[in-house]
């Protein structure tokens, strides 16, 4: 069972514009709630986080959302670079859980 | 520090083969954790340790796969039997918390024929 789902597989953006990714969860008890990007052949790296506290963090052109009545969060990113081209996981933990997204791959078309 | 580091980056095997993943975690970080990255599960959780001690090991596919922490410094997942079906990347990630960032290694990209 998924517990930190990303229903979206692949996404497209034009340079310049905003990407917006999507992640849900199902459990309650999970109070913090991090991005990674993953380009190919590398490992996963830190993004940006947000603690269940929280409705908004902002980290530069990168900014997540966190709407906890719905189980839901999302990352922006405007705007938009090639660079930005990369796999995105969501991950949520609380307790003594962890769990990963299956990941959205972002396309930013120069 | 060096970071994560995984060998092999590349493991190509015969089934039934006995295939055995490295980690050496990030010097300080009280947890390690071994992922396996596929297209329709993305970042699974296998396995992860706090101070070398197994916690949650209900990511485990089945009884071939096994994975120790002898010491702070080291980590193995071992396949044995190897499957086809275990081809896959394979990382190691280490934190100072459970829902601390994680410091993931390049992975290893596992091959089983």
């Amino acid at each position: 069972d998924q517990q930190v789902k990303q229903n979206s597989p692949s996404l497209s953006v034009q340079e310049g514009r905003i990407s917006i990714l999507n992640c849900d969860y199902t459990n309650s008890m999970f109070d913090y709630f991090l991005w990674y990007k993953k380009y190919p052949a590398e490992g996963p790296t830190f993004l940006i986080s947000i603690s269940s506290i929280k409705d908004k963090n902002e980290d530069g052109r990168f900014t997540v959302f966190l709407n906890k009545s719905a189980k839901h969060l999302s990352l922006h990113i405007v705007p938009s670079q090639p660079g930005d081209s990369a796999v995105y996981f969501c991950a949520a933990s609380g307790g003594n859980q962890f769990y990963f997204g299956t990941g959205t791959s972002l396309t930013v078309i120069p | 520090d060096a970071g994560v580091i995984q060998s092999p980056r590349h493991e190509v095997t015969e089934m039934g083969q006995e295939v055995t993943l490295r980690c050496k975690p990030i010097s300080g970080h009280d947890y390690l954790f071994w992922y396996r990255q596929t297209m329709m599960r993305g970042l699974e959780l296998l396995i992860y340790f706090n101070n070398n001690v197994p916690i949650d090991d209900s990511g485990m596919p089945e009884d071939r796969f096994s994975a120790k922490m002898p010491n702070a410094s080291f980590s193995t997942l071992k396949i044995q039997p190897s499957e086809p079906r275990d081809s896959a990347v394979y990382f190691c990630a280490s934190s100072l918390g459970l829902g601390d960032t994680q410091y993931f290694g390049p992975g290893t990209r596992l091959t089983v024929l």
